[in-house]
């Protein structure tokens, strides 16, 4: 089965400050790996995603990801933080036969 | 193009009641899915469609039913509500499966009381 596991319920950050959402995954085979970002009463954005390729990752709002293969990491960082990326933040993953499973996402404060 | 849309945004059922949650897209996307979110768990995937005609079950499928007569919509039927089944639904879509993100609709609250 796959799953994937963010151990941290909350983060908190100070503005302009870097922040870092952790995500660890566990897929047979390769991984198909996803971001998504919660406002408050609203549906789920797609944020970035890795596939295939190059491990740094870059994504909307000035986000990126890092993917770990060796420790079944994939991170979502950003190197300032602003207020208005306070959220909830969802990591999610799949394998070529299994659907999408998501985390039970981290919310992130960013205090100004 | 309006994206996924959800109707309605929110919803009080008796137990023992059925109801159906709309879902539509406007983006020709085969594939499309339905997840309830509760608090701490994430999203869980309750039934899936990889295409007009085709649905299959997801993580969570008791209690619910799904057709797909079109490509557009993607309704989810609550066959006898339970207050297990107090959630938020959300419906989205995606162009194909694996690589490709998804697209969510707004979500529909839903309360059994």
């Amino acid at each position: 089965a796959q799953s994937v596991a963010q151990p941290e319920d909350q983060v908190n950050v100070a503005e302009g400050n870097p922040l870092t959402v952790k995500c660890t995954y566990s897929v047979s085979g390769n991984p198909y790996l996803f971001w998504y970002v919660q406002y408050p009463n609203r549906g789920l954005q797609f944020l970035l995603k890795y596939i295939t390729g190059d491990n740094l990752v870059k994504g909307s709002y000035g986000f990126e990801a890092e993917f770990n293969k060796s420790q079944t990491s994939f991170h979502l960082k950003k190197p300032s933080a602003l207020v208005s990326d306070s959220a909830l933040y969802f990591c999610a993953v799949r394998d070529m036969i299994r659907q999408l499973t998501f985390g039970s996402g981290t919310q992130l404060t960013v205090l100004p | 193009n309006a994206g996924v849309t959800q109707t309605p945004k929110f919803q009080v059922l008796k137990t023992g009641q059925s109801m159906t949650l709309q879902c539509a897209q406007d983006m020709n996307h085969e594939y499309m899915s339905w997840y309830r979110q509760d608090p701490g768990m994430g999203l869980r995937l309750i039934h899936y469609s990889v295409g007009a005609g085709i649905t299959d079950q997801g993580e969570v499928p008791n209690g619910y039913n799904v057709s797909r007569s079109t490509t557009e919509d993607f309704p989810l039927r609550l066959l006898s509500a339970a207050p297990s089944q107090t959630s938020v639904y959300f419906c989205a879509s995606s162009p194909g499966t694996h690589s490709y993100e998804q697209y969510f609709g707004p979500g529909t609250r839903l309360t059994v009381t």
